[in-house]
């Protein structure tokens, strides 16, 4: 069974500040997928950041971006610059190749405090 | 751009009710569709997918349904409510070729408060 774990249910940020968000997971799959979304409090998932397993290279998508550690299981997500706008559940997520099933973490919520 | 909806944005309803949730994409063809539902403080649970036209997939067997009766159009049925129906309801879309059908986006949700 796949398996997606965050540690942290809570955490806050000062606004400029940099913060990291911890993500671990469990698979016996080779290809596969992780995602981060975040989910505001109008509760909307949005997709913010996607990183395929065989691909070494982190994702970054402009303030946000991940540390993918394959042989740790470990994806975590970096926020730099962090804004009020941030504040939000974020989500870690998984999938693997040819699977419907989105596999989500519990959830942290992530305050940016002014 | 492709673009989902879902309708209605809250719903209130009395225990025994029906319910009919809808959910449309635009902007792509013959997409995959999914409804999950998040529960006051929990993460996400996969109900209902779909490949295609009339073709229904489920994960956790309940008093709910799904039926996809046009390509972009998802529907999310139930013919009595329970009080354990109650939640936040995501409709989510997904490519189904070119190496980016892993990837869901997700609609704005609906909540529902059965009482």
């Amino acid at each position: 069974a796949q398996t997606v774990t965050q540690s942290q249910p809570e955490m806050s940020v000062q606004e400029a500040e940099t913060v990291t968000l911890s993500c671990t997971y469990d698979t016996s799959e080779n290809n596969y997928y992780l995602f981060w979304y975040k989910q505001p409090p109008s509760r909307q998932m949005i997709l913010v950041i996607r990183q395929e397993a065989y691909k070494q290279q982190n994702a970054t998508e402009n303030r946000f971006s991940v540390n993918f550690q394959k042989a740790a299981k470990s994806f975590s997500l970096k926020i730099s610059d962090s804004q009020l706008g941030d504040t939000a559940m974020y989500f870690c997520a998984f999938t693997w190749a040819g699977s419907y099933q989105l596999t989500f973490g519990k959830g942290t919520k992530l305050s940016v405090i002014p | 751009s492709q673009t989902i909806h879902q309708w209605p944005a809250t719903l209130v309803q009395p225990v025994g009710s029906p319910l009919s949730l809808e959910c449309t994409v635009e902007g792509t063809s013959n997409p995959n569709l999914y409804w999950y539902r998040q529960a006051a403080g929990r993460g996400l649970q996969l109900l209902f997918y779909s490949v295609g036209i009339g073709q229904i997939s489920s994960e956790v067997p309940q008093n709910l349904s799904a039926s996809r009766p046009q390509d972009r159009q998802f529907i999310l049925s139930s013919k009595k409510l329970l009080l354990s129906d109650s939640g936040f309801y995501l409709c989510a879309w997904s490519e189904t070729s070119g190496g980016a059908q892993e990837t869901q986006y997700f609609g704005p949700g609906t909540r529902l408060l059965v009482l």
